[in-house]
């Protein structure tokens, strides 16, 4: 049985570094075709892709905020870090990470954890 | 980036009949090498993540109810709920996973009529 579990602070201020972290079983990330990817959610707003990283470490990020992130695995923990840098109010939201199957879809997802950017 | 458009943004639909959403993309999802669209359906419920329905465009996801179904090729595609239950009111998103970066529809909010 697949799950992922995200982890971080619920509150960071701007200008501040976010850092989550994915906590996943179920499945090896030294699998081969297998990926984690990040995505978020603003409130009352669509999905947002953020970043995906590959069983090889082959790393892959949203083109719009490429310069703010870093996606990082270690396969020994099972887990997937990501850090956002200079956090914004926008960048408010619900942040989920999620499986990805050898070259497919992602189709286990995380509970999400809600992230508030403010002062 | 592969941009994709759903419609309408907003559907109310009577208990027990069809409800129909429209995904385009703003270019093909079809992989010529094995004739698969890289096209998702997912389900998202008020405070709960999204839920994958249908993969493939048209294959639906084990333990999903038959009602939903998924059709299209290339760049038009649909989601059909042949018979709208009251556990069916959610948001609905098209995603193509065709290529980084991955992209999603903005949504479709379905509600009972």
């Amino acid at each position: 049985q697949i799950t992922l579990k995200e982890s971080g602070p619920t509150l960071v201020r701007p200008t501040q570094t976010l850092t989550l972290t994915c906590t996943f079983s179920g499945f090896s990330l030294s699998t081969s075709g297998v990926g984690v990817g990040w995505i978020r959610q603003p409130p009352g707003k669509a999905l947002e892709w953020l970043a995906l990283i590959y069983w090889d470490d082959d790393k892959r990020y949203s083109p719009s905020l490429e310069n703010r992130l870093t996606i990082t695995k270690d396969t020994s923990k099972n887990q997937v870090v990501l850090t956002m840098t200079n956090m914004n109010p926008v960048d408010t939201a619900t942040y989920y990470c999620a499986h990805r199957g050898p070259g497919t879809h992602p189709d286990y997802w995380g509970q999400g954890t809600l992230v508030t950017v403010s002062s | 980036d592969i941009v994709m458009t759903q419609s309408p943004d907003a559907l109310a639909v009577s208990l027990g009949e069809r409800a129909t959403i429209n995904c385009k993309s703003s270019q093909s999802v079809l992989y010529g090498s094995n004739n698969k669209n890289y096209l998702a359906w997912y389900q998202q419920k008020p405070g709960q993540p999204p839920k994958l329905l249908i993969y493939w465009a048209s294959t639906r996801e084990a333990g999903v109810p038959g009602r939903f179904s998924g059709s299209g090729s290339g760049t038009d595609f649909t989601l059909t709920i042949s018979s709208l239950q009251a556990e069916d009111v959610a948001v609905y998103y098209c995603h193509q996973y065709y290529g980084t970066p991955w992209t999603f529809g903005q949504g479709t909010k379905v509600e009972v009529k």
